[in-house]
């Protein structure tokens, strides 16, 4: 039972660059979300998508880009990163019921 | 803007001790989740507590909720040196998406064996 998996764990990358952050979870959830975490700012969404094909912005979508073409699998897209971006990064799912699913983040430096 | 805040940012306590923290919120809520953190991993999933519902409890976790001062508090009995974490308090108000949920700052709690 994988459940949900983040990867890559770490991840140092330049100003500039383009990084894609990998989400991928096993139980089918329909709903999928990424988040965020900072000191002084807590867990912020920053994009969520409730079922394929279907995602909407969250409270910090600027930067960032999503897509959702299969259930399972949630990436996360930097195009152009910042130093600003620097940051631990959570996937999460959920199905109907309200209980969140996290995986266990990301950590990105940009330099 | 954080829908809960939780009180207080920092907490330390000996082993054996109740730990007690605080959340309020802003709007009017279907329900409050409380979550852990370990450090340097994601979030688990503590309770959930309705907003029908006054107190529920969870092995050594008691939440509360009282919403006509939009405050909840998550009391951990008996702390143990593993219930070291943070603690988020998390909600979805009526008028969000049914699917979101806006966490708090959460409370850094330090049990010393």
């Amino acid at each position: 039972d994988a459940g949900i998996t983040q990867s890559p764990r770490y991840k140092i990358t330049e100003t500039g660059r383009q990084v894609t952050l990998m989400c991928h979870q096993t139980w089918s959830h329909s709903y999928m979300f990424w988040y965020r975490q900072d000191l002084g700012h807590g867990l912020r969404l920053i994009y969520y998508s409730a079922a394929a094909d279907i995602t909407d912005k969250g409270e910090v979508p600027d930067g960032y880009v999503v897509s959702r073409s299969k259930t399972e699998n949630f990436p996360l897209t930097l195009e152009s990163a910042t130093r600003s971006q620097t940051s631990v990064y959570f996937c999460a799912s959920r199905d109907d019921r309200p209980t969140q699913y996290f995986g266990p983040g990301t950590r990105l430096t940009v330099l | 803007s954080q829908q809960g805040e939780e009180d207080p940012q920092a907490l330390s306590i000996q082993e054996g001790e109740n730990a007690t923290m605080n959340c309020s919120y802003k709007t009017s809520i279907n329900n409050l989740q409380w979550y852990r953190q370990n450090s340097g991993r994601g979030l688990v999933h503590l309770i959930l507590i309705r907003s029908n519902e006054r107190e529920k409890h969870s092995g050594r976790l008691r939440v509360t909720l009282d919403t006509s001062k939009k405050s909840s508090s998550l009391l951990i009995t008996a702390s143990r040196a593993a219930d070291t974490a943070s603690y988020f308090c998390a909600s979805r108000g009526p008028g969000a998406g049914s699917y979101q949920l806006t966490f708090g700052k959460g409370t850094k709690l330090s049990v010393i064996p």
